[in-house]
């Protein structure tokens, strides 16, 4: 089975502070995914990468940068965190087989809180 | 661009109840179709998937049929469990959008016993 780890279930940080979420998957998947959940808007992609050091902005990418140094490794930054990024935040990896992109498998998410 | 729409929630239901949940979808081409299910307490797991039109996907006695000429793809399940008390989400890959997927904005369904 797929597995994708997430550093934290809760995470309680301050307004200004930088933090770091990470997600490790142990698939040898491609592509990995960060996404935030909200009540009422469903998920919404942040960030995203192909490959190890490639990474693309999703639809909401403004606040947030990404770090792919490992192909197994995947991290969210929040460069000054802010109140309105408390969140949920899930991570998804996801593998190409004979040119077809498989489905995304995901993490048990990080529910983090910023005071 | 890409959309998902999902019928307006919460839905509570009585154990052994029929269960549709309405998914339209816009998109270019033609898209493949995913239904995930979010228990309390974890993430998304992938409940069934259809890749093409008139394809219906299954799983765990829930049923999803590819609708191209009405857009649609909604989930259905003929008789309910307690144990499927969870968040679900329609979802959408459009054709040579890499691996992005667009997602609806979830329905909590709450079966009671």
């Amino acid at each position: 089975d797929v597995k994708v780890t997430q550093s934290s279930r809760y995470l309680v940080k301050r307004t200004g502070e930088k933090v770091f979420l990470e997600c490790v998957q142990d698939m040898d998947h491609e592509n990995m995914f960060w996404y935030r959940q909200d009540p009422g808007l469903g998920l919404r992609l942040i960030y995203f990468s192909y490959d190890v050091k490639m990474k693309e902005k999703g639809d909401i990418p403004e606040g947030y940068s990404v770090s792919r140094e490992k192909k197994e490794r995947f991290s969210l930054i929040l460069e000054s965190a802010s109140t309105s990024q408390t969140s949920m935040y899930l991570c998804a990896s996801s593998s190409r087989y004979r040119g077809r992109y498989q489905p995304q498998h995901f993490g048990d998410g990080t529910r983090l809180s910023i005071l | 661009g890409d959309s998902v729409t999902q019928m307006e929630g919460p839905v509570t239901l009585s154990e052994e109840a029929f269960l549709t949940i309405n998914c339209t979808y816009t998109a270019t081409g033609y898209p493949s179709l995913f239904w995930y299910v979010q228990y309390p307490g974890e993430g998304l797991q992938l409940l069934l998937k259809a890749t093409k039109a008139d394809d219906k996907g299954s799983n765990k006695g829930f049923e999803a049929t590819y609708r191209k000429e009405t857009t649609s793809f909604h989930l259905e399940k003929g008789s309910v469990q307690v144990s499927d008390s969870a968040v679900y989400f329609c979802a959408l890959r459009s054709k040579g959008a890499n691996s992005k997927l667009t997602f609806g904005k979830g329905i909590t369904l709450s079966v009671r016993p």
